[in-house]
């Protein structure tokens, strides 16, 4: 059972417009979130991530925005640049669990 | 910053091999973890291992075992590699703030 999604397999965005990718969980358990960036060939990078106790964190041009009633988070991309398309995981955790739980990943591509 | 290395880049193995994927971290890291990346399934968690010679299935065990013989060091084992194993696989090693650092991957193709 998926217990993190992201419906979203792919999305496209000008160059300097707002990415907005999406990511819906089941589990009321985690406490800890996280967003993935990969290009192809390369493992997974670390972008950004919030815990439950916050609702929002920037760092530089990634927010990632997060709905505890909703059990839903976003990630917000602005302005998006071409070096930004790579498929973005969103992951959770939650105390006492050893491994992050993942959802299946979006596509991003930002049309120069 | 921590650094996870896995041992190829790329592999090709015939049907029936056994197959050793290794992977090795610098930081003295309890948790190591074994996913398989594929198109639309995302990351899926085949084995981790939470200590020296400690293991837990992850949710797709088949076909796969994993040693844990020193702290730095995870291999994940391809009993008889089979077609349905061709896949990217990714390593990566849990670090305190609770995220994980990957190493760069392992693409296998298995003819």
């Amino acid at each position: 059972d998926q217990q993190v999604k992201q419906n979203s397999p792919s999305l496209s965005v000008q160059e300097g417009r707002i990415s907005i990718l999406n990511c819906d969980y089941t589990n009321s358990m985690f406490d800890y979130f996280l967003w993935y960036k990969k290009y192809p060939a390369e493992g997974p990078t670390f972008l950004i991530s919030i815990s439950s106790i916050k609702d929002k964190n920037e760092d530089g041009r990634f927010t990632v925005f997060l709905n505890k009633s909703a059990k839903h988070l976003s990630l917000h991309i602005v302005p998006s640049q071409p070096g930004d398309s790579a498929v973005y995981f969103c992951a959770a955790s939650r105390t006492g669990a050893n491994n992050l739980f993942f959802g299946t990943g979006t596509r991003l591509t930002v049309i120069p | 910053d921590v650094k996870v290395t896995q041992s190829s880049r790329y592999l090709v193995k015939r049907t029936g091999e056994k197959v050793f994927l290794e992977c090795v971290q610098d930081m003295d890291h309890e948790n190591m973890f074994w996913y398989r990346q594929d198109p639309g399934l995302g990351l899926r968690l085949i084995y981790f291992s939470y200590d020296v010679k400690m293991k837990e299935k992850g949710d797709i065990p088949e076909g796969y075992s994993v040693s844990r013989e020193k702290k730095e060091r995870f291999s994940l084992i391809l009993e008889s590699a089979s077609t349905n194993q061709t896949s990217m696989y990714l390593c990566a090693s849990r670090t305190r703030d609770r995220g994980y650092t990957f190493g760069s991957g392992t693409r296998l193709t298995v003819v």
